[in-house]
């Protein structure tokens, strides 16, 4: 089967820097996925990794290590308006290229 | 340009009522998805349509789920007979198409709010 996993709650301080973690087992792999959910609205992207590496966009960066499974969201600078949930999604590939998505890490920033 | 739009943005029904709801994904986009999200939980896979391929309906939880899509555009969800688990956030997604890279990438819509009372 399919398996995503990710920490279900985190806490961080405004300014600070935070790691969220995603760790996968999945049949195949097409690139990995990051979306930021805000409570009562709906996800949208924040980032795309396909080879090992870091991907850097302004306070947000993504990791991803292939032969680990293992993928982070980091997250800098935090501002209260990053609390939200952050949710991995792995294209696992097959016929149809579906995305399974976590069950999300919902992240508070406090003051 | 127009994202993808849902309708009913909420939706009141009774228990045992059928309901229906609508997807209009972004023009262009072969890949759509459905998701239920129940309150403070992740996204449950419900079905995915790509092209004209056999929809993959491998997340519908009963036989009381079904859609439609209707070519490249529209897709409805009907629930039928409907319980009260059956309240969350359905939510649908699309992307240019069902393929490896950015290309997957899924763009959500607002979401329907169903209440089964």
């Amino acid at each position: 089967g399919q398996n995503i996993d990710q920490p279900t709650e985190m806490t961080a301080t405004e300014g600070a820097i935070v790691q969220i973690n995603c760790t996968y087992q999945t049949s195949g792999f097409n690139g990995l996925f990051w979306y930021q959910q805000h409570a009562g609205e709906a996800p949208t992207f924040l980032s795309y990794n396909v080879l090992d590496g870091l991907e850097e966009k302004g306070r947000f960066s993504s990791f991803l290590s292939r032969s680990k499974g293992y993928s982070y969201l980091l997250l800098k600078e935090l501002q209260m308006k990053d609390s939200a949930s952050y949710l991995c999604a792995v294209n696992y590939g097959g016929a149809t290229n579906k995305l399974i998505f976590g069950t999300g890490t919902l992240l508070a920033v406090q003051p | 340009g127009a994202g993808v739009s849902q309708s009913p943005s909420n939706k009141v029904t009774e228990k045992g009522k059928d309901v229906e709801l609508r997807c209009d994904p972004i023009s262009g986009h072969t890949a759509l998805y459905w998701y239920r999200q129940r309150l403070g939980q992740g996204l449950e896979f419900l079905i995915y349509f790509q092209g004209n391929s056999a929809p993959d309906k491998s997340g519908l939880p009963s036989d009381r789920f079904s859609a439609e899509r209707t070519g490249e555009s529209v897709s409805t969800l009907t629930i039928q007979r409907t319980q009260q688990e059956d309240s969350a956030v359905y939510l649908c997604a699309s992307s240019i198409r069902g393929t490896s890279g950015r290309y997957n990438e899924q763009f959500f819509g607002p979401g329907t709010r169903l209440t089964v009372l």
